[in-house]
């Protein structure tokens, strides 16, 4: 596609339930990147995947966030027992495996909500 | 621990002024520095870029001054409008093997209004 998709644009979720999140890349673009973006603050590094490497997890805040990127292409964000701190915007991003001119194309975001 | 200290966090400017944003970094391996610009409900967008080997690069009315010793950037917005109001993000990257962009390290984001 032209840009970065992200599904569903907001979520609203009960504390305890799992949610996923999905993240459909340019096409082409080698690398995928996942952020959060709570109200207010910066951009919050989650896990970046290049490639066929192994992906870079270390901004994982716990065990009940992974991730995956299926073919290369589609990634999902899955959180499990959702806690009200995980309540964020959660944004997705991907760019070239070579290059700087673009740098990321990021996606509208998904907006998480638990109540 | 940030990697990226930005400020202001939120500016104020009459339409028609300059609005300067800065940056300061620790990790002498970044090479690569991005400004982005969101606006509500979007995600940020690439605005300009500079690699450590110029001072400054303009695109129009946007101008990053680079100060390598210093470990310092800087945006500035010539002529602000009031379009311009969004919040500004500065970052900085380690490109990996000369040509493909890591992971980007954000400060957190400088709220710009700009007055008519």
């Amino acid at each position: 596609g032209a840009g970065v998709s992200q599904s569903p644009s907001n979520k609203v979720t009960e504390k305890g339930k799992d949610v996923e999140l999905r993240c459909d890349p340019i096409s082409g673009h080698t690398a995928l990147y996942w952020y959060r973006q709570s109200l207010g603050q910066g951009l919050e590094f989650l896990i970046y995947f290049q490639g066929n490497s192994a992906p870079d997890k270390s901004g994982l805040p716990s065990d009940r966030f992974s991730a995956e990127r299926t073919g290369g292409s589609v990634s999902t964000l899955t959180i499990q027992r959702t806690q009200q701190e995980d309540s964020a915007v959660y944004l997705c991003a991907s760019s070239l495996d070579s290059g700087t001119g673009n740098g990321y194309t990021f996606g509208s975001g998904t907006r998480l909500t638990v109540v | 621990q940030q990697q990226v200290k930005q400020s202001p966090q939120s500016l104020i400017v009459q339409k028609g002024g300059i609005s300067i944003i800065n940056c300061a970094y620790e990790n002498t391996a970044f090479d690569y520095f991005p400004w982005y610009q969101q606006f509500p409900g979007k995600g940020p967008a690439l605005l300009i870029a500079i690699r450590p080997d110029v001072s400054e690069k303009k695109e129009g009315r946007f101008t990053i001054s680079f100060n390598k010793s210093a470990k310092q950037f800087s945006l500035h917005i010539m002529d602000s409008q009031p379009g311009d109001s969004a919040t500004y993000f500065c970052a900085a990257s380690t490109m990996i093997r000369g040509s493909t962009l890591g992971r980007l390290y954000f400060g957190r984001g400088t709220q710009l209004t700009v007055w008519p």
